[in-house]
């Protein structure tokens, strides 16, 4: 079945240091692929996606691009700030039209020290 | 737009008791799903409705368990009766159709079962 994999965390950086969050994934088809974060006491929310190969989806400084030869959805951003401190979720969708659910990864915890 | 909507934002309640958790998704999505999140087990899907009929309620823990949409803006999700390892932090999120959509999430309902 469809699944996705991320790195383990916790990760903690200094402010300013380069962040990479590893994730891989296992589909049928052609998946469109997610990446969601979590601030603490909140629901997910939607940071960037891209649904096709070679796309790169951005947001807020952060950047994915979607590596259908290596099956990976890496995470990066170039100079990561304090306010980035949350848990990260790669996902993806794949499946029959109409039975479009996301399968999540754990999740990474990030945090950033000043 | 409102986002989707998660009633009670905190519950408490006593082993036995029923609860109720209340979701309105945002206008026009059709498709609506519940996760319950704990520091032990992650994000887990419970149930999701595609246009208002339940397609898959294989995360459902138990018989205890139940969940409504009877109509394309409300769902409910019902435990009864409630035990204290039911206590957990539970989403709501609704989705338009499409691949490349992702997931829109509630602010959650923290319930906390003593």
């Amino acid at each position: 079945g469809d699944s996705v994999t991320q790195m383990e965390g916790p990760v903690t950086l200094s402010e300013e240091a380069f962040l990479t969050i590893n994730c891989t994934y296992t589909a049928t088809g052609y998946p469109s692929l997610f990446w969601y974060v979590q601030y603490p006491g909140e629901g997910l929310q939607l940071l960037l996606k891209a649904t096709k190969a070679d796309d790169k989806g951005s947001n807020k400084g952060f950047e994915a691009t979607y590596r259908k030869e290596t099956t990976s959805f890496h995470l990066e951003k170039g100079s990561v700030q304090v306010s980035d401190s949350a848990v990260y979720f790669c996902a993806l969708s794949a499946g029959n039209f109409g039975n479009e659910k996301l399968t999540f990864g754990t999740g990474t915890r990030l945090t950033i020290i000043p | 737009d409102a986002g989707v909507i998660q009633s009670p934002r905190h519950e408490v309640t006593e082993m036995g008791q029923e609860v109720t958790l209340r979701c309105k998704p945002i206008s026009g999505h059709n498709s609506l799903f519940w996760y319950r999140q704990t520091m032990m087990r992650g994000l887990e899907l419970l149930i999701y409705f595609n246009n208002n009929v339940p397609i898959d309620d294989s995360g459902m823990p138990e018989d205890r368990f139940s969940a409504k949409m009877p109509n394309a803006s409300f769902s409910t999700l019902k435990i009864q009766p409630s035990e204290p390892r039911d206590s957990a932090v539970y989403f709501c999120a609704s989705k338009t159709q499409g691949f490349g959509y992702g997931y829109t999430f509630g602010s959650g309902t923290r319930l906390t079962v003593v």
